[in-house]
């Protein structure tokens, strides 16, 4: 079974620049989250899927970020204009949606460093 | 507010036992994990725990104490490769999964 895609795997862009990210969940999983983490810490959820449906976007800078999930299966976070502080890793995952409690399997992630 | 404290770092020797310990304050609880997070890469799935006791899962076993907030991830007959951060995360009253900093495990030859 294939697992979460994302890319690109790395991205380097100079502050006040946009950039977008793509993630392609496990076949059949409903649920998709973006988490972003930065170096030394946890990963802090931006924003979660249901389908294509959001369920919490509350930490989600909505100024800046944005995120879809048009029909249900990939999904794409875009940042516009970036900040220096938004330098991290973005982690897509994914989980079957069956449950409250599923476990989440994740991407790659994406390096973003912003200059 | 809720907050979830491991060790930042650990030091332990291969083929030896380490014990990494989580405890949290969140508001509920409704099942803790552990992800290993080796550096450059996706935290990937270790265990999971609602109930109180111990889960073993070959070299890796789990262990939770919801009346204490308490938990540990035990790894044993150590090698090279676990050197990794182990990340502890609860879902909470709302099934918000709320994550730790991670601890940072140095396995030493």
């Amino acid at each position: 079974e294939a697992g979460v895609a994302q890319s690109p795997r790395y991205k380097i862009i100079e502050k006040r620049q946009s950039v977008a990210f793509w993630c392609n969940p496990i076949s059949g999983h409903a649920t998709l989250y973006w988490y972003q983490q930065i170096l030394g810490q946890g990963p802090k959820l931006l924003i979660q899927f249901q389908n294509n449906g959001v369920v919490d976007d509350s930490q989600l800078p909505k100024d800046r970020f944005s995120a879809e999930r048009l029909k249900g299966v990939d999904s794409t976070l875009k940042i516009q204009p970036a900040k220096l502080e938004d330098s991290a890793v973005y982690l897509c995952a994914s989980s079957s949606g069956t449950g409250h409690t599923d476990t989440q399997y994740f991407g790659p992630g994406t390096r973003l460093t912003v200059l | 507010g809720q907050n979830i404290d491991q060790p930042t770092e650990m030091t332990a020797t291969e083929g030896a036992i380490v014990q990494i310990n989580c405890t949290y304050q969140t508001s509920g609880f409704n099942g803790l994990f552990w992800y290993q997070q080796h550096a450059g890469e996706a935290p990937t799935f270790l265990s999971y725990n609602v109930l109180d006791g111990l889960e073993e899962k070959g070299r890796f076993s789990s262990f939770l104490s919801r009346s204490k907030g308490y938990s540990y991830l035990l790894l044993k007959e150590l090698q090279m490769k676990d050197s990794a951060s182990y990340l502890c995360a609860v879902f909470d009253s709302n099934y918000q999964l709320i994550w730790g900093a991670g601890t940072k495990l140095i396995i030493k030859p």
